[in-house]
């Protein structure tokens, strides 16, 4: 069954650390897409990142990388210089096929990482 | 501004007390969805809505009902609320099979219903 595992429920910095959050991920499918959102304290969902399984390049996006790799079945998100602002939820996230066009694009969600960023 | 609205942002009801969340979508997604969020648990999805009249049970229907009459909406319904039913709440939308397709494709979502049922 498809699974998402997020091991590090919390994990505290401070300030200007590199921050490494762990995603471990299952499925059958050959062909599915990998996700990470972040969720503020304000509690919305925000997107920030989407790779497909075919894909296997790794992704920096200024602060922020994603390294994906295959043969572990990991999709980890690297903080770079971490701020205050980073402190969020971040959740990783998995869909297939299947998922996709039969249960309406349906994405199964890892627990969480609570990250919180110190001064 | 493409955008997926959920209301109320924050219900308190009573055990018992029929009520509605609204999501509604200015994208003409043919894909809608909602999802529940729980410490430890992540977000799980309720039910799905894959076309107008067309909806299926995710992996956490129970206590639960949708409709989709019309494209853009997708209300979720408790018609008798439990207090296992606090939780956060969030709305979704995809424009479906081939939207994951392209680069720029993700679900879609809302800002979040925070319910407490007591």
């Amino acid at each position: 069954a498809q699974k998402v595992t997020q091991a590090q429920t919390e994990i505290s910095v401070v300030e200007k650390e590199d921050v490494t959050l762990d995603c471990v991920y299952e499925t059958r499918d050959t062909t599915y897409y990998l996700f990470w959102y972040k969720q503020p304290p304000s509690g919305e969902l925000v997107f920030l990142i989407r790779r497909n399984s075919f894909d296997e390049q790794n992704e920096i996006s200024g602060r922020y990388s994603w390294n994906f790799q295959k043969s572990t079945s990991s999709f980890n998100f690297t903080i770079t210089a971490s701020q205050v602002v980073d402190s969020a939820v971040y959740f990783c996230a998995l869909s297939d096929l299947d998922y996709l066009y039969n249960q309406g694009g349906k994405l199964i969600f890892g627990q969480g990482t609570e990250l919180s960023v110190k001064p | 501004e493409a955008q997926v609205t959920q209301n109320p942002r924050y219900l308190i009801t009573v055990t018992g007390k029929k009520l509605t969340v609204t999501c509604s979508q200015n994208m003409n997604h043919e894909y809608m969805s909602w999802y529940r969020q729980d410490p430890g648990l992540g977000l799980r999805q309720i039910y799905y809505s894959m076309n107008v009249e067309v909806t299926d049970k995710g992996d956490v229907p129970e206590g639960y009902k949708v409709s989709r009459k019309e494209k853009r909406n997708f209300p979720l319904i408790l018609e008798s609320p439990s207090p296992n039913q606090t939780s956060l709440y969030f709305c979704a939308s995809s424009s479906g099979g081939q939207g994951f397709g392209r680069a720029d494709e993700k679900l879609f979502f809302g800002s979040g219903t925070q319910l407490s049922v007591l």
